[in-house]
């Protein structure tokens, strides 16, 4: 167990709505990542926050976003669902936002219909 | 752009033999690089880590890396496969200057009995 807990575990939903994943960090991690895993695309990096601000940007769509509230727990918004959004959503965080080791959380399969 | 190649998408041994799963990255200088593990509906799990201390690193459940910067390479081995070792494995490096953590495509490993 990584102390990171991510909330669904599934999530089922259909093309065109708006769902938001959680994510709450390990005790005393200030920074939190988020991941999408598909089998075409792989494991790619989407946003990270650090202390409620965003640090860094990786691939994330625009009807995608995510934010870091002040109790450090974060959610990600994705909006217009299609069908290609159906993937493996993995949160991570880490102590700063510098190099160190990020703990995983076990993920939220989002399925679109 | 940096990147990170595994090799082999695909590994299989037998109980007891020695395994290697390939890792080469785009040369840059001094870049951070990790070796992760993702077991079965798990999240992603730290196998080793190197950042510019020893280029033999070892990590947990008897798996070890090395460094090599000529080869440009971070190849996971471990001398004897034990069943719980079946994962998928993740190398990632991190760019120098930055803290963007690139993922390899994976190596799922096959532990036969």
């Amino acid at each position: 167990d990584s102390g990171v807990t991510q909330t669904p575990k599934h999530l089922i939903t259909a093309t065109g709505q708006r769902v938001t994943l959680r994510c709450s960090p390990r005790s005393g991690d200030l920074s939190v990542y988020w991941y999408q895993q598909s089998l075409d695309q792989g494991l790619q990096f989407l946003i990270q926050y650090y202390n409620g601000e965003e640090r860094a940007k990786g691939n994330i769509l625009e009807r995608f976003s995510a934010q870091q509230f002040p109790d450090l727990h974060s959610e990600l918004n994705l909006s217009s669902l299609e069908l290609g959004d159906s993937a493996l959503y993995f949160c991570a965080s880490s102590i700063s936002g510098k190099i160190n080791e990020q703990f995983f959380g076990p993920g939220t399969r989002l399925t679109v219909l | 752009a940096q990147s990170v190649t595994q090799l082999d998408s695909h590994v299989s041994v037998s109980e007891g033999t020695p395994v290697l799963l390939r890792c080469n990255y785009s040369s840059s200088y001094s870049p951070s690089l990790f070796w992760y593990v993702q077991h079965p509906n798990k999240g992603l799990q730290l196998l080793l880590k190197y950042t510019s201390a020893a280029t033999l690193v070892k990590g947990i459940n008897g798996f070890e890396a090395e460094f090599k910067k000529s080869e440009t390479s971070f190849h996971l081995t471990k001398p004897s496969a034990h069943m719980s070792d079946a994962a998928e494995y993740f190398c990632v490096v991190i760019p120098s200057g930055t803290y963007k953590y690139i993922f390899g495509t994976g190596t799922r490993l096959k532990v036969l009995a």
